[in-house]
């Protein structure tokens, strides 16, 4: 199993600023991944993080957008860049761990308010 | 395209009773299926999952059924008590990624 925090917990912004999210694991991980879940729906795969190397993004999210770092086997942060009211979401860091059959940890997630 | 549907956005059941909760999908190259639960202000936690390659999985209270002919599946709680009460979605695998549902908000009242 694995420990996932984030933070912050929630933030309010302005719109045009950015917002980096961190997301640690208490033990090293595969793979990372990045959620977002808007108001009323389903958790959306933003990006895979790979340690080392630029992240795997889903059809629709874009690096300049949403650049994510993963310096290592425990860590990972998520940029929300220029932000517009539209990317109120709610931010989810995942894991997985390898240990049970594509089994993910998550992350208590990142509420995030565009004013 | 909504590869995982779950077309229950809400489930109301009497604690001690058996909630069932069902979630459809439309890609045969899924090839693991999990439930997570999720409540307010937290991440989702895993539940139960199941094989492709199985029709029935079991958890103590928890039982997710496959139907790969009909592309759907089911989590059965037995009995249901007030703590189960959450938000529930079912996800399905491939290629290392999880594709999720819109999830269903199960209440258990006593």
């Amino acid at each position: 199993s694995a420990v996932i925090s984030q933070k912050p917990s929630r933030d309010i912004c302005q719109r045009g600023t950015s917002l980096t999210i961190q997301c640690q694991v208490d033990s090293q991980v595969t793979m990372m991944f990045w959620y977002r879940q808007q108001p009323g729906q389903s958790l959306t795969l933003i990006a895979t993080a790979n340690q080392g190397s630029e992240a795997t993004y889903e059809s629709g999210f874009v690096i300049d957008k949403f650049p994510i770092s993963r310096p290592n086997l425990t860590f990972s942060t998520l940029t929300v860049s220029n932000m517009s009211p539209e990317d109120s979401s709610i931010y989810l860091c995942s894991a997985y761990t390898g240990d049970s059959a594509y089994e993910q940890y998550f992350g208590p997630g990142t509420r995030l308010t565009v004013t | 395209d909504q590869q995982v549907k779950q077309n229950s956005p809400s489930l109301s059941v009497q604690e001690g009773r058996i909630s069932i909760l069902n979630c459809d999908y439309t890609n045969s190259m899924f090839d693991y299926f999990l439930w997570y639960k999720k409540y307010p202000a937290e991440g989702p936690t895993f539940l139960i999952s199941i094989s492709s390659i199985k029709d029935k999985n079991e958890d103590g209270r928890f039982t997710v059924f496959l139907n790969k002919s009909a592309k759907h599946l089911s989590l059965h709680i037995v009995p249901s008590q007030p703590g189960d009460s959450a938000v529930y979605f079912c996800a399905a695998s491939h290629a290392d990624k999880l594709i999720f549902g819109t999830g269903t908000r199960l209440q258990v009242f006593p």
